[in-house]
């Protein structure tokens, strides 16, 4: 079975702060995809990767960067947290070829203060 | 307009009802269909995936498919309280690099 590990489950941030999200798979998957989930809103991706060191923007990268050094890590980074950026935030990744769409790990829900 | 469509909800039914949950889409290129359901506080886990137009059964869970009419259907069966949920339907064209675009889903709450 795929597994999409998040590294925390929930966290409690500052504004200004900056807050790092990590993920790891353990499939070798070459795509990783983050999330946010807001109610009304569903899931929009903010960014993804198709391989190591390589990321592409989602619908909604403002305020957001990536890192994709390992195949099986993918981080995402709040440069300058602030509190429109409380969400539920959801990695998933995802096969070339493979017959399944993306697995997603359980989320980690973050709160900026 | 988005380009997916799904009704929030909330849905709430009595145990044993049949359920019907519906997407509507705009962009006839999508060719992958998905339905995840999402627990409280967990990840979407997927159900069901189809490709193309065409009908998907696996137990009580039906998947369906109109291209014609860019609309899509899960059909859940006998429904139980552990059916309670959120649904997402999601999409992609071809394989993008396996980019999906999402409904905001139903919220489904089956009672005893």
């Amino acid at each position: 079975d795929v597994k999409v590990t998040q590294s925390s489950r929930y966290l409690v941030k500052r504004t200004g702060e900056k807050v790092f999200l990590e993920c790891v798979q353990d499939m070798d998957h070459e795509n990783m995809f983050w999330y946010r989930q807001d109610p009304g809103l569903g899931l929009r991706l903010i960014y993804f990767s198709y391989d190591v060191k390589m990321k592409e923007k989602g619908d909604i990268p403002e305020g957001y960067s990536v890192s994709r050094e390992k195949k099986e890590r993918f981080s995402l980074i709040l440069e300058s947290a602030s509190t429109n950026q409380t969400s539920m935030y959801l990695c998933a990744s995802f096969h070339t070829g493979g017959s399944q769409p993306q697995h997603f790990g359980d989320g980690t829900r973050l709160s900026i203060l | 307009q988005k380009e997916v469509e799904q009704d929030p909800g909330p849905l709430s039914v009595p145990e044993g009802a049949i359920v019907s949950l519906n997407c509507t889409y705009s962009n006839s290129a999508f060719q992958y269909f998905m339905w995840y359901r999402q627990y409280s506080r967990k990840g979407p886990e997927l159900l069901m995936y189809t490709y193309s137009s065409g009908n998907k059964e696996d137990g009580r869970f039906t998947a369906q498919v109109d291209k014609s009419s860019k609309y899509i259907s899960l059909f859940i069966r006998d429904s139980q309280p552990s059916d309670s949920a959120t649904y997402l339907c999601a999409m992609r064209i071809g394989n993008q690099g396996g980019k999906l675009i999402f409904g905001q889903g139903t919220e489904l709450s089956v009672k005893p």
